[in-house]
């Protein structure tokens, strides 16, 4: 029984294009993540939500629209594809001030 | 914004040797994670330490944490082949609502 879980595991797509990936905690948390990692695997967190309430936006361009309908939903649209954001996205959730649980990362490739 | 360094950034070591990974922070804590990342896949947890304890141990890990230095330590004793992998350090601000990454050790046991 997969904890969180997020599709697709890949995306490849075009310049321009926009695109989403969701992402599904069955643990009961509370709170949810999402991170880039780059290919020097450097983790960048992007938003963090509270109960469905937008806690962090790190200086995350306007492209980027997370949204959660319930708790154990978090989706990320990505409008206007950039090269620059080929990378994995990682989605994550916890209990206030408890370990993070991941999701196997969805890989984007922007060409 | 980045919150702690790592070091060393690549180890290689005999498998049974002992493996140490420091980590460095900038701001205060609420607790510091270690996680584990295998080669394209998800971080798993490893040990949460609290800003409160000093030392922590889990099977063959054991974690210190010296918030005066602003530093923590992870010991992998009696490392095996299947340790290779990256290990980053996390720190959980005071306010619970982010989680920062350091940029991480790869470790490589070499059989």
């Amino acid at each position: 029984d997969t904890a969180v879980s997020q599709t697709p595991k890949y995306l490849v797509t075009q310049m321009g294009n926009d695109k989403s990936i969701k992402c599904e905690q069955n643990l009961g948390h509370d709170t949810m993540y999402w991170y880039k990692q780059d290919s020097k695997k450097f983790l960048k967190i992007m938003f963090s939500y509270n109960n469905k309430e937008l806690i962090i936006n790190e200086t995350v361009p306007n492209r980027f629209s997370p949204k959660s309908p319930d708790k154990a939903h978090l989706n990320l649209h990505i409008n206007s594809l950039e090269l620059g954001d080929s990378a994995v996205y990682f989605c994550a959730s916890s209990r206030k001030g408890g370990e993070l649980f991941f999701g196997e990362g969805s890989r984007l490739t922007v060409l | 914004s980045q919150q702690g360094e790592e070091d060393p950034q690549a180890l290689s070591i005999q498998e049974g040797e002992n493996a140490t990974m420091n980590c460095s922070y900038k701001t205060s804590i609420n607790n510091l994670q270690w996680y584990r990342q295998n080669s394209g896949r998800g971080l798993v947890h490893l040990i949460l330490i609290r800003s409160n304890e000093r030392e922590k141990h889990s099977g063959r890990l054991r974690v210190t944490l010296d918030t005066s230095k602003k530093s923590s330590s992870l010991l992998i004793t009696a490392s095996r082949a299947a340790d290779t992998a990256s290990y980053f350090c996390a720190t959980g601000s005071p306010s619970y609502d982010k989680v920062i990454f350091g940029p991480g050790t790869s470790l490589s046991v070499i059989p």
